[in-house]
């Protein structure tokens, strides 16, 4: 089993907003880092720190985290964001990297 | 821009050993304190981290694997390498070379994979 649990799943209907989390204890040491995958793609970061967007990535996308609880929210959730989210970070020992067992967002 | 590209056999017999190879351009393997680093995708499954080399030569491998994964580089042609001894059907996979870095804060430090090649199926069978 991963260090990070993740929601295997969620939906959401066009245009509402969406939360996904992402808990494990690393999380009180190291900021979750988020990819998005697509069918047939490599995964693509989403969101990063405290509450970091890489270029080109869209403002609908933003992170928090609080205790051992990281959190992507996409406010106004659209077609294209249907896909596999992951986590990322440590594992609680800090000597490894981890990765959560990934959500499927389903737009609606 | 960093890019990464995977490289290597599509096809391994089980108990052989999977070789594949990550050429970088647009940074070096060698500067820049990051960590040069490998993943997997087993078909319909999620990520899995198998290791990564830090820009200075340091290995850290997974320890699910760790007896059977070398991660080594190669300055001279910007490239680092897996290898993955005696593999079985259940090492097929997409494998992905991928740079990782972090950012030491007082109290919490920051994490991220910024730049992933386009990924390789590898599959296991005889």
């Amino acid at each position: 089993s991963s260090e990070l649990t993740q929601d295997p799943a969620v939906s959401v209907a066009l245009g509402q907003t969406v939360r996904i989390t992402c808990q494990g204890d690393s999380l009180r040491r190291y900021y979750a880092s988020w990819y998005q995958q697509k069918p047939g793609q490599a995964p693509v970061v989403v969101m990063y720190g405290k509450n970091n967007r890489p270029s080109g990535i869209p403002d609908r996308f933003s992170g928090s985290s609080s205790g051992n609880t990281a959190s992507l929210t996409i406010t106004g959730a659209q077609a294209e964001d249907e896909a596999d989210y992951y986590c990322n970070s440590r594992n609680s020992s800090g000597n490894h990297v981890v990765f959560g067992g990934g959500t499927t967002v389903t737009v609606l | 821009q960093v890019q990464l590209q995977e490289s290597g056999p599509g096809l391994v017999k089980p108990s052989e050993t999977l070789s594949l190879t990550c050429t970088v351009s647009g940074g070096s393997v060698s500067s820049g304190s990051y960590y040069w680093s490998w993943l997997r995708q087993p078909p319909g499954k999620g990520l899995e981290w198998i290791g990564h080399m830090y820009y200075s030569g340091s290995p850290n491998y997974n320890p699910s694997l760790e007896s059977r994964v070398t991660i080594s580089k190669d300055t001279s042609k910007n490239q680092f390498s897996l290898k993955l001894s005696s593999v079985t059907a259940a090492d097929t996979a997409i494998y992905y070379c991928a740079r990782y870095r972090e950012n030491r804060g007082l109290i919490i430090t920051t994490t991220i994979f910024d730049y992933w090649g386009q990924g390789t199926l590898v599959t296991v069978s005889s």
